[in-house]
């Protein structure tokens, strides 16, 4: 069975642009979260969504929006880029039951944000 | 204060050694914890998987949750070089696939 894959592994981006990454989960998995991972801050959660609808969201400004679409692919958008959104950015696959204990996430291999 | 602390090492150790890393957190909601193992230039990758207070054992590897002292640890026995990684907590409430995260202890194992 495939994994988590994420497109593209590797972005450089100024400052003011916008940047959408892509996520495509494993098959038959329909929730999708997205992290953040910084070396000072660790992984932070951004959102999650789940049959098209987000479920979760965590604490990040408005300039961060995701979807995702029919299929469970999702695509996460950042706007007006500043140099602190430099980071590898996460999306991880779960079945979404959701309050079991057996939904477990998988991760996939990031894409690498550099913002100049 | 974050809700999940996490000793970012580096930790090194001689091979066959045993491991201890060790998470805190200060929201007494978290039931479900859960430790990652990272490698570089890669995603993470579920270890351990523990529901509420008590012990897991996986092979070389052991997670023990305290509640009582909001307090989770993974121990690794007879640790071997493919060990060398960063190693991430992750904890959550229930119900939804919310997790919060440590900031990752890096181990090195040296042969």
């Amino acid at each position: 069975k495939a994994g988590v894959t994420q497109t593209p592994r590797y972005l450089i981006k100024t400052r003011g642009q916008q940047v959408t990454l892509s996520c495509s989960p494993i098959s038959g998995h329909r929730s999708v979260s997205w992290y953040q991972q910084t070396p000072g801050q660790g992984l932070q959660f951004l959102f999650e969504y789940f049959s098209e609808t987000q479920r979760n969201k965590g604490n990040f400004p408005g300039r961060f929006s995701g979807r995702q679409f029919s299929n469970s692919r999702s695509e996460m958008n950042v706007s007006t880029l500043e140099l602190g959104d430099s980071a590898l950015y996460l999306c991880a696959s779960s079945l979404g039951a959701g309050g079991t204990r057996t939904d477990t996430q998988y991760f996939g291999p990031g894409t690498r944000l550099t913002v100049l | 204060q974050k809700e999940v602390e996490q000793d970012p090492g580096p930790l090194s150790v001689p091979e066959g050694a045993i491991v201890s890393l060790n998470c805190t957190y200060s929201n007494s909601a978290f039931q479900y914890f859960m430790w990652y193992r990272q490698y570089s230039r890669k995603g993470p990758e579920l270890l351990m998987y523990t529901y509420s207070s008590g012990n897991k054992e996986d092979g070389r590897f052991t997670a023990q949750v305290d509640k009582s002292s909001k307090y989770i640890s993974l121990f690794i026995r007879d640790s071997q070089p493919s060990d060398s990684a960063t190693y991430l907590c992750a904890m959550s409430p229930p119900p939804g696939n919310q997790f919060y995260f440590g900031t990752g202890t890096s181990l090195t194992v040296i042969p």
